[in-house]
């Protein structure tokens, strides 16, 4: 099946640095590639989405990258703010079903 | 839509108890995933279906885990008995033509 390795697994950063989170996947039938956001005690929270035809895509200060060839994919944050803090979670898809890394704790200093 | 109810919230039972998890998907969606969410395993998927029937339960950890979706709009995931190490955030999320996942808020069981 497939398997998604996601670095790092903390991250801390002061507010106003950028912040990038990396994720590679095994299968490279995988065709679409979320990530989410846990903030404590909370439900994941879609960000942001790529799908296989697609490089990059932006939305504000979140934006998102895919290498097909390499099969890897990374989430960029510029501009950080402290609620920006949570455990991020990228995840590669197969026909709807959703394989999760294991998550990056980001913590954005003051 | 209010979309993806849980319930319960929370839930605290004792080993060799019957536990009952219940999710009601957002209306219209057609498929509807049960996640288990601990620290040392992250998240991992248990179950899915699509229109109301299982399609990969390989996720499911042993025969004491079971679940159902008798219709559209329900489902719940069973664990009997239940053991300390089933402690776990539970969550249940539905999709549209399995394309953006939308969760629940959980339920947080703790088996003493």
């Amino acid at each position: 099946g497939e398997n998604v390795e996601q670095h790092p697994s903390t991250l801390s950063v002061q507010e106003g640095d950028s912040a990038v989170i990396k994720c590679t996947y095994s299968d490279s039938a995988s065709n679409y590639f979320p990530w989410y956001k846990q903030e404590l005690g909370k439900r994941p929270q879609l960000i942001i989405d790529i799908r296989s035809n697609v490089g990059e895509k932006k939305d504000q200060r979140i934006a998102v990258t895919l290498n097909k060839t390499a099969k890897h994919f990374s989430l960029h944050i510029t501009e950080t703010q402290p609620e920006d803090s949570a455990v991020y979670f990228c995840a590669a898809s197969i026909g709807g079903k959703l394989t999760f890394g294991q998550g990056t704790i980001l913590t954005v200093h003051p | 839509d209010a979309g993806v109810i849980q319930s319960p919230r929370h839930e605290v039972t004792e080993m060799g108890q019957e536990v009952t998890l219940r999710c009601k998907p957002i209306s219209g969606h057609d498929y509807l995933f049960w996640y288990r969410q601990t620290m040392m395993r992250g998240l991992e998927l248990l179950i899915y279906f699509n229109n109301n029937v299982p399609i990969d339960d390989s996720g499911m950890p042993e025969d004491r885990f079971s679940a159902k979706m008798p219709n559209a709009s329900f489902s719940t995931l069973k664990i009997q008995p239940s053991e300390p190490r089933d402690s776990a955030v539970y969550f249940c999320a539905s999709s549209r033509q399995s394309s953006i996942q939308y969760f629940g808020a959980g339920t947080r069981l703790s088996v003493l």
